[in-house]
């Protein structure tokens, strides 16, 4: 399948810092998506990026999409400790529909 | 509104045993369904997915294989467990709309441990 990697694997942070994580492919994507999964939970879809140089807003997240369609990044202000859990990126191979592939994720910890 | 059940929620069974895994949902048609699994502190791994009754395509060679009997309803299964069929297992659906797709839904998952 189509390889999406993000790093950071984790990411440990004082409330109230800052947090980034990164999605990396080396092709280009038709859109990608990122999950947020809470410890013991599933992960649930937070939001879908279709547009090259596209950025959305929700609250304090921050979700952008490369100019070239290959890169992606998810950033939160100010971290708190509701934000703890596990961020995913996914993105479908190629022109297919439906599929999606999951980079391994981003671990992040709030420390209060 | 749209719902997904996924059932049980934990499991544990010995090695060499069956297994059956089953996942309905509610309020949509024609969904697109997948089995995912998760070993534990990694990423989702894609199993397999279904565009609908009887139309399965596989991932990964393995053990595992699912059906789709009914328009909702997807189903994982084996023969016979191994020791590396431990993990965490998620069904999820999807809806194509043109040349779109949206977000996965995700049911709460099947925590397997094969001892």
């Amino acid at each position: 399948g189509q390889q999406v990697m993000q790093i950071p694997q984790y990411q440990h942070v004082q409330e109230g810092e800052d947090f980034t994580t990164y999605c990396n492919s080396s092709t280009t994507l038709s859109n990608i998506q990122w999950y947020k999964q809470r410890p013991g939970g599933h992960p649930v879809f937070l939001i879908q990026l279709v547009k090259s140089g596209e950025v959305k807003k929700q609250k304090r997240l921050t979700f952008q999409f490369g100019e070239a369609k290959k890169n992606s990044s998810l950033h939160i202000t100010a971290t708190q400790t509701t934000d703890v859990g596990t961020y995913f990126c996914a993105a479908p191979p190629g022109s297919t529909l439906g599929r999606l592939y999951f980079g391994r994720g981003t671990q992040l910890t709030v420390w209060p | 509104s749209q719902t997904i059940h996924q059932w049980p929620a934990t499991l544990v069974q010995p090695v060499g045993s069956p297994l059956s895994l089953e996942c309905t949902v509610e309020g949509t048609s024609n969904p697109n369904l997948y089995w995912y699994r998760q070993a534990a502190g990694r990423g989702l791994q894609l199993l397999f997915y279904s565009v609908g009754i009887g139309q399965i395509s596989s991932e990964v060679p393995q053990n595992l294989s699912a059906s789709r009997p009914q328009d909702r309803q997807f189903i994982l299964s084996s023969k016979k467990l191994l020791l590396s069929d431990s993990g965490f297992y998620l069904c999820a659906w999807s809806v194509l709309w043109g040349t779109r797709s949206y977000g996965y839904t995700f049911g709460s998952g099947t925590r397997l441990t094969v001892v």
